[in-house]
């Protein structure tokens, strides 16, 4: 199970977003991806590995943590930023499986 | 281009059936798995299985096995997603993702469809 925290971040421009995500068993194989998504959109891959950033990501989205305690940060928010964000553990079954997902607010 | 296209919205009555597709384009269709996601109005992303198309290999969610059928038609570079008996709380948006594709890990949905409304009315 993955639980993200805060449900709703509410941040203005310009302003650095961290987004929670905790995994109630030990991540292995560093499987632990981010995606955004925006209304009426598919979801976009933004990192993946816990720390790479997928193809054509900015860098101010980074991604970090070990273990059970994962995190989003976005260095510096931008207008475009604002959507829904969800973390993704993997394992070998194969099975995915989401967390319930962080609003970014204005 | 690597694409992805998923079949159209469809809207069903309960107790219908119904099967949906994506087609892959692009790359190397039958060697990346493909799997569908569900996501309910207004909810988050759920994963309902996966299917590998070179050898039709599938892994289903507890959630929901023996609630779909995934299948593969490599000759069509298609996936499918079926229902026999449709349900009103099956409304929702479905897509299909590829692990991979984009150079990613097996870890991670590097690809998207654009997502197929299915509504249920009662």
């Amino acid at each position: 199970v993955l639980t993200q925290s805060p449900a709703i971040l509410s941040l203005s421009q310009g302003e650095r977003a961290t987004l929670s995500c905790k995994a109630s068993q030990t991540v292995n194989s560093n499987y632990l991806a981010w995606y955004q998504q925006k209304s009426g959109q598919a979801p976009r891959l933004l990192v993946y590995g816990i720390t790479t950033r997928a193809t054509g990501v900015p860098d101010r989205f980074r991604g970090g943590g070990s273990g059970t305690d994962f995190t989003l940060t976005i260095s510096s928010l931008e207008p475009e930023d604002y959507a829904v964000y969800y973390c993704q553990h993997y394992d070998h079954s194969p099975r995915y499986t989401f967390g319930q997902g962080t609003k970014l607010d204005i | 281009e690597v694409q992805l296209v998923q079949s159209g919205a469809e809207v069903k009555k309960s107790g219908e059936s119904l099967k949906i597709s994506c087609r892959g384009s692009g790359y190397n269709f039958p060697t990346y798995w493909i799997a569908w996601v569900r996501q309910k109005p207004g909810e988050g992303l759920e994963w309902m299985g996966i299917i590998y198309p070179r050898d039709s290999d599938t892994r289903y969610s507890p959630s929901f096995q023996g609630q779909v059928t995934i299948s593969a038609d490599k000759s069509t570079s298609s996936v499918y997603l079926e229902w026999s008996s449709l349900k009103a709380s099956d409304t929702g948006m479905y897509f299909c993702a590829s692990p991979g594709v984009m150079g990613s890990t097996p870890g991670a949905l590097d690809f998207w469809g654009q997502g197929t409304m299915v509504t249920v009315s009662s």
